[in-house]
């Protein structure tokens, strides 16, 4: 069963800091990847998609892509309050339905 | 430009009634996804559908949901004899020519 695995957190830090999000997949036939936001009551968000190894650079968000470890990873540089929320990663192969994982919550502090 | 629309935003029901959920995906989206989100859950697709396509059912709990897309476009997602179980959120989603999805606001469905 493809399945993709997270820390549930909570993953506090500090305003200012560096929150570091992580995830592992099962599927190694996984092509694209995905970091979305989630705030509570909200839908997710689509913050992040990268679909070849190494790191991608949006803002304060870089994505991180190992796929021979299976691993994705989130960086959020300055971490604001308003990035609390809950973070979910997302694998597929090209163009099928999202395999999610169950996501990790950050708490920013002020 | 205009995102994915689900309606409605909540529906209650009593448990053995029938619903329909509808999303209105990104205009010139050609593939749409439903998912839906328990208390405490994952996300769990549903069912999928590219272009003229066979939609793709393999996530469907039971043969009580079902799902059509007309015209290439909208889509109704029915789940008859509800159940406590089917309480969740449900979700919709589009994708164009890459292969990001984008979520509607859901339908936040409650089965008493």
């Amino acid at each position: 069963q493809k399945e993709v695995e997270q820390n549930s957190g909570p993953l506090s830090v500090p305003e200012g800091a560096i929150a570091s999000l992580n995830c592992t997949y099962s599927d190694r036939g996984s092509q694209s990847f995905f970091w979305y936001r989630q705030y509570s009551g909200k839908s997710p968000e689509l913050i992040m998609s990268i679909y070849s190894n190494g790191d991608k650079e949006d803002g304060r968000f870089t994505a991180q892509l190992n796929k021979a470890s299976q691993y994705v990873s989130l960086l959020i540089r300055d971490s604001q309050p308003s990035d609390s929320a809950t973070y979910l990663c997302a694998v597929n192969q090209a163009g099928t339905a999202l395999i999610f994982g169950k996501g990790t919550t950050l708490s920013v502090s002020s | 430009g205009a995102g994915v629309s689900q309606s409605p935003s909540n529906k209650v029901t009593e448990k053995g009634k029938d619903v329909e959920l509808r999303c209105d995906p990104i205009s010139g989206h050609t593939a749409l996804y439903w998912y839906r989100q328990s208390l405490g859950q994952g996300l769990e697709f549903l069912i999928y559908f590219q272009g003229n396509s066979a939609p793709d059912k393999s996530g469907l709990p039971s043969d009580r949901f079902s799902a059509e897309r007309t015209g290439g476009s909208v889509s109704t997602l029915t789940i008859q004899r509800t159940q406590q179980e089917d309480s969740a959120v449900y979700l919709c989603a589009s994708s164009g020519s890459g292969y990001e999805q984008y979520f509607g606001p859901g339908t936040r469905l409650t089965v008493t």
